[in-house]
């Protein structure tokens, strides 16, 4: 079993709909997490961290369930610039250091 | 500061030759980390260092990739031989507390 799963994908949408993202992490002594958006031939970048509490930034929502080691995703009011593929990430630390542990990724794309 | 600098951007090369892939981190970051994606498998974690001592390589797929970082400046990722299964984009990634940073990639092709 993979450390960190995604759903496949991909997900076609059109603009405008909403859209969701899941990932569960088999660590449960992982301690921080990130969604990345992949452009394509391009490198990952940060697209947002997820926090306990769950975190908003504009249409994006990420959320955190510690309890299931689940991770979400969502894209609301979905634009042509967000198809991309999303990946999550997870961090485990022990006594050194901590590594970075990417899912699959998710292939998003919205058509008009 | 650049970001995180990866060379060569491309490379082709033939099946038998040795590869260097080259990486200078983003100034002041500890923990460095070698990624190797490929649309069948996606982005697997090679190998990563934390104030430039490896510490876990158990992604490293056989022998004949060995990865070094002599200073806080600089790490480099060797194929010897190649083989054509190794064509892959191979990223480098550096952190400084939380998120990682990754450089542009290099995509090598082995032919």
């Amino acid at each position: 079993r993979k450390e960190v799963e995604q759903d496949p994908g991909p997900f076609n949408v059109p603009e405008g709909a909403t859209v969701a993202f899941n990932c569960t992490y088999s660590n449960s002594a992982s301690q921080s997490f990130f969604w990345y958006r992949q452009d394509c031939r391009k490198e990952p970048k940060l697209l947002m961290s997820v926090y306990s509490s769950g975190n908003e930034d504009g249409r994006f929502t990420a959320q955190l369930n510690r309890a299931s080691q689940y991770i979400s995703l969502l894209i609301r009011d979905s634009k042509l610039s967000d198809s991309a593929t999303y990946l999550c990430v997870v961090n485990t630390y022990n006594t050194n250091a901590g590594k970075s542990t990417f899912g699959d990724g998710t292939t998003l794309t919205v058509k008009p | 500061d650049a970001g995180v600098i990866q060379s060569p951007r491309h490379e082709v090369t033939e099946m038998g030759q040795e590869v260097t892939l080259r990486c200078k981190p983003i100034s002041g970051h500890n923990s460095l980390f070698w990624y190797r994606q490929t649309m069948m498998r996606g982005l697997e974690l090679l190998i990563y260092f934390n104030n430039n001592v490896p510490i876990d390589d158990s992604g490293m797929p056989e022998d004949r990739f060995s990865a070094k970082m002599p200073n806080a400046s600089f790490s480099t990722l060797k194929i010897q031989p190649s083989e054509p299964r190794d064509s892959a984009v191979y990223f480098c990634a550096t952190r400084q507390v939380t998120e990682a940073f990754f450089g542009q990639g290099t995509r090598l092709t082995v032919v």
